[in-house]
């Protein structure tokens, strides 16, 4: 089955910048989205069609795809940003699929 | 404002069925993909299923960890998704997500969620 690798963990000073990858074979062909998910709450979408922000999303969150692997990139990390985040795309049956997700630690 | 409200959680023996709810406000529910998606204790995210629209021929699309088990279906007139889990297994625990599907697909809209927990 199709499968979304992240890394387990990134960590990350306050006021730099984090980077979260997500590779898959598919993602050439396919779109990834990301979400935000903190503790006890519902995950939020924060990127969509790998670079599009949602209103309200801040300006500090970023997507970028580059053959197998898309990057989620928050700029000015601030301590409300630690959590966890998840990528997500579609297999070739157009079948949704997540990846493991990451958890973002800010030092 | 879109909201999503889940329903019908609770704990369930293994082997038994349980139908969960969610009604949507703030949104023409009839023009929308509906989905459901999992969380298990300290687990990530699992896409379970999800339902087209009417328009897209209102057919579903399941996991293949709960195809055949589970069903959804959809009453547009009362802006009702549900999710029907039949021969549940002590893995189906999880706190279950109730979620617009944009196009894409992606999930633009969340509920908080309810727990099942199967257990004897």
């Amino acid at each position: 089955s199709y499968e979304l690798t992240q890394p387990p963990s990134v960590s990350v000073s306050p006021g730099q910048t984090a980077r979260i990858t997500c590779s898959g074979d598919a993602l050439p062909k396919q779109y990834a989205y990301w979400y935000q998910q903190k503790p006890g709450q519902a995950p939020v979408l924060v990127i969509y069609k790998d670079s599009e922000r949602p209103s309200g999303i801040p300006e500090r969150f970023s997507g970028s795809s580059s053959g197998t692997t898309v990057t989620l990139t928050i700029s000015g990390v601030q301590a409300e940003d630690e959590a966890d985040y998840y990528c997500q795309s579609a297999d070739s049956s157009g079948l949704v699929v997540f990846g493991g997700g990451t958890k973002l630690t800010v030092l | 404002e879109v909201q999503l409200v889940e329903s019908g959680g609770g704990l369930v023996q293994p082997g038994r069925s349980l139908r969960l709810s969610c009604t949507a406000s703030g949104f023409t529910f009839g023009d929308y993909a509906m989905s459901w998606v999992r969380q298990a204790p300290g687990k990530g995210l699992e896409w379970v299923g999800f339902i087209r629209s009417k328009a897209y021929g209102g057919t579903t699309e399941y996991a293949a960890s709960v195809k055949g088990r589970f069903t959804i279906s959809r009453d547009d007139s009362k802006s009702i998704a549900y999710l029907q889990m039949n021969s549940l297994k002590t893995e189906d625990t999880a706190v279950y997500y109730c979620t617009r599907l944009g196009e894409g697909p992606y999930f633009d809209y969340w509920g908080q969620g309810t727990l099942v927990t199967v257990s004897s």
